[in-house]
């Protein structure tokens, strides 16, 4: 398996536009997280999915944000519209229901100009 | 929710010196204890874990110690090397990839 996949790896973007970051969890895995890092703040956990459904989006920080995952090997994550304080690492982690380990994407660095 | 604190932010240690992580978490249901260690411009991977039926386990230099009661657990690393340096993360989860949280990292630097 090739991992966690994100995409894209880096994305550059103007304030306002819409951002879609995208997930594809190692196969089999069952549940799925979505994460924030910033030197302020850290790993910020946004919302995960167990079985495609959302569990807890708590994390979200505003309405801007959006997460989907139609099925079981894809999640994206959307910001509309985007804006500066957003810039930041957007890690997705996928982990299965018998190890308990959380494998890691190597992240989207987002800036938004 | 689960809330996990995480202490010192940054440590800096000599070569050869041992160095000490310390978390605390809020919910008492959380039963699985993982340190990540993600080294710079790199994503965080597994160093060492322990269930909440074990008090200590321990992989070579690395070690992870529980104490349910009080709700903390430990990470040690013993005769650090330079390549140790990097921000290690403490999380704590509910069995089955629940609520997966991380405290907010170290930073530690050993120095030659």
């Amino acid at each position: 398996d090739a991992g966690v996949i994100q995409s894209p790896r880096h994305e550059v973007t103007e304030m306002g536009q819409e951002v879609t970051l995208r997930c594809k969890p190692i196969s089999g895995h069952n549940s799925l997280f979505w994460y924030r890092q910033t030197m302020m703040r850290g790993l910020e956990l946004l919302i995960y999915f167990n079985n495609n459904v959302p569990i807890d989006d708590s994390g979200m920080p505003e309405d801007r944000f959006s997460a989907k995952m139609p099925n079981a090997s894809f999640s994206t994550l959307k910001i509309q519209p985007s804006e500066p304080r957003d810039s930041a690492v957007y890690f997705c982690a996928s982990v299965d229901s018998v190890n308990t380990e959380a494998f890691f994407g190597q992240g989207t660095r987002l800036t938004v100009v | 929710g689960e809330n996990v604190e995480q202490h010192p932010s940054t440590l800096s240690v000599q070569e050869g010196d041992s160095a000490v992580i310390k978390c605390t978490y809020s919910d008492s249901a959380s039963n699985y204890f993982p340190w990540y260690k993600q080294e710079l411009g790199k994503r965080p991977q597994l160093i060492i874990d322990i269930r909440s039926n074990v008090g200590e386990k321990k992989d070579q230099r690395i070690a992870v110690t529980l104490n349910k009661t009080a709700k903390h657990f430990s990470l040690h690393i013993t005769e650090t090397q330079p390549e140790d340096s990097a921000v290690y993360f403490c999380a704590a989860s509910i069995s089955y990839g629940q609520n997966f949280v991380f405290g907010p990292g170290t930073r530690l630097s050993v120095l030659p």
